[in-house]
């Protein structure tokens, strides 16, 4: 199986902030990389897909980039909204893993 | 506009089991192949099963291998989840959703439904 690396685990950032988090699989899985946003109590919604294809209604102060292994998605100017937990995916081949998350937390 | 909606959680004792559904709308549901996620308490997404969009090729996870079976009913627009032999490290809110594209990203998600296992 891919094994899915985030980093970091969480962050604190202020609005306005710049963020970027980090995605390593553990072999090359080209451009087959999405990344989904949750808040709390609610379903993860898909941000980014194929490392850097924004998703429709998608602000564009997200973005990705990255392939092979390595991956980052950035945030250009933190909002309100943006404080939650994110998670990377390979969909390279099944099973389809996570990374373990990376919460974004208010400074 | 597009929904999933699961159903059929529940407290259910070790060993037991329960089956889930997905009712599906807003969308041609079997031009696509759909999935099942779930998360524990607390942790992070974890992946369970895929389905195609004609049934005919399924995957599992380890951890659910033998004990969950995966299927639909394009007729019905539904995806099932049924989970036999449950465990206390089974217990998680469960999510459908949705595989979108040639990317095989999960496009559409449910509001999920929470499956509990303890005596």
């Amino acid at each position: 199986d891919i094994q899915m690396t985030q980093s970091p685990s969480s962050l604190s950032a202020s609005v306005g902030d710049r963020v970027t988090i980090t995605c390593r699989a553990s072999q090359s899985i080209t451009i087959y990389l999405n990344w989904y946003q949750q808040k709390p109590g609610k379903a993860p919604k898909l941000l980014i897909y194929a490392a850097s294809s924004l998703q429709s209604g998608v602000p564009s102060r997200f973005s990705g980039s990255g392939s092979g292994t390595d991956f980052t998605l950035t945030i250009s100017s933190l909002q309100p909204e943006d404080f939650a937990t994110y998670y990377c995916q390979q969909s390279y081949s099944s099973p389809r893993t996570f990374g373990q998350g990376t919460k974004v937390e208010i400074k | 506009e597009v929904q999933l909606v699961e159903s059929g959680g529940g407290l259910v004792q070790p060993g037991g089991s329960l089956r889930l559904s997905c009712a599906a709308s807003g969308f041609t549901f079997s031009s696509y192949e759909m999935n099942w996620v779930r998360q524990a308490p607390g942790k992070g997404l974890e992946w369970v099963s895929y389905i195609s969009s004609s049934g005919s090729t399924i995957y599992y996870a380890d951890s659910v291998k033998g004990r969950f079976t995966i299927s639909r009913d394009n007729a019905k627009n539904s995806l099932y989840l049924q989970m036999n032999s449950l465990r206390a490290e089974d217990t998680a809110v469960y999510y459908c959703a949705r595989a979108g594209g040639g990317w095989y990203n999960f496009d559409y998600w449910g509001q999920g439904t929470l499956v509990t296992v303890s005596s």
